[in-house]
C-alpha cells in the first residue's frame, strides 16, 4: 500500500494566489481529515469526510477555505484567496472505521509570500 | 482549558533511561487517546492507542490510561536516540476526530 499521498509537497505561492492541495487516502479507508500545522497552533483540524460525504467543517477557517472529495480516492483543499497567514504545513489523513489511528500523508509546506 | 494539554518540553534523557510523557484532558475528549511521533520534517506516525484505563504494552512503548485523573502517559524504555523527536498526545470524544496536543520534544542524550 503506497499510503496516504499528498501533492505537492512544497507550494510557493504569492499573496491573493489561488491555492490547490491535493490527496489521495489509503483504499478502503472511509474517513478522510485535513490538518494545518504551525509552531503556534499545532495540529488543527480543519474538515472531515466519512464516504465521500463532509461531517465536521468547523475547523475551516474562513470562506477562503473550501475542500471537497468527489470520489473515495481524491480529495482536495482550496484555498483562494491565499493570505501570508495561510502559511503552514498541511496535513491529510485517512483512517477506516475500526480500532486503530489515522495514517498521515506526508504533508504539503505552503509558504505564502 | 484546552481540550489536550501536554508540556512543550524539550525534555531531555540520557541514552538508556526510561522516557516519560504527559498529557491531559479535558471532559470533551475522554473516549480514546492515541500517542504519535513525529520526526521534525515528517508526518505524525502512530506508537499507540489506548482505549480503557490501566497500561497497554508494546515493545519499548508503555501508553498508562487514567480516567480518574484525565490523564494519559507514555513511558519509553531504554531510550535510544532515535526516539528524540516531537511526541503528539491525541484524544476523541467519541467521533472519528482527534484533537492532538502541541506536543512534547523529546531529546535523548547519547
Amino acid at each position: 500500500d503506497a499510503g496516504v499521498i499528498q501533492s505537492p509537497r512544497h507550494e510557493v505561492t504569492e499573496m491573493g494566489q489561488e491555492v490547490t492541495l491535493r490527496c489521495k487516502p489509503i483504499s478502503g479507508h472511509d474517513y478522510l481529515f485535513w490538518y494545518r500545522q504551525t509552531m503556534m497552533r499545532g495540529l488543527e483540524l480543519l474538515i472531515y469526510f466519512n464516504n465521500n460525504v463532509p461531517i465536521d467543517d468547523s475547523g475551516m477557517p474562513e470562506d477562503r477555505f473550501s475542500a471537497k472529495m468527489p470520489n473515495a480516492s481524491f480529495s482536495t483543499l482550496k484555498i483562494q484567496p491565499s493570505e501570508p497567514r495561510d502559511s503552514a504545513v498541511y496535513f491529510c489523513a485517512s483512517r477506516d472505521s475500526g480500532l486503530g489511528g489515522y495514517t498521515f500523508g506526508s504533508g504539503t509546506r505552503l509558504t505564502v509570500v | 482549558q484546552k481540550e489536550v494539554e501536554q508540556n512543550s518540553g524539550p525534555l531531555s534523557v540520557p541514552e538508556g533511561a526510561i522516557a516519560s510523557l504527559n498529557c491531559t484532558y479535558s471532559d470533551r475528549v475522554s473516549q480514546s487517546f492515541f500517542w504519535y511521533r513525529q520526526y521534525s520534517g515528517k508526518s505524525p506516525e502512530l506508537i499507540m492507542s489506548i482505549y480503557s484505563n490501566g497500561d497497554k504494552e508494546d515493545g519499548r512503548f508503555t501508553a498508562q490510561l487514567n480516567k480518574a485523573s484525565q490523564y494519559v502517559s507514555l513511558l519509553i524504555r531504554d531510550s535510544q536516540p532515535s526516539d528524540s523527536a516531537t511526541y503528539l498526545c491525541a484524544a476523541t470524544g467519541g467521533t472519528y476526530k482527534y484533537i492532538f496536543g502541541t506536543g512534547t520534544r523529546l531529546k535523548v542524550l547519547a
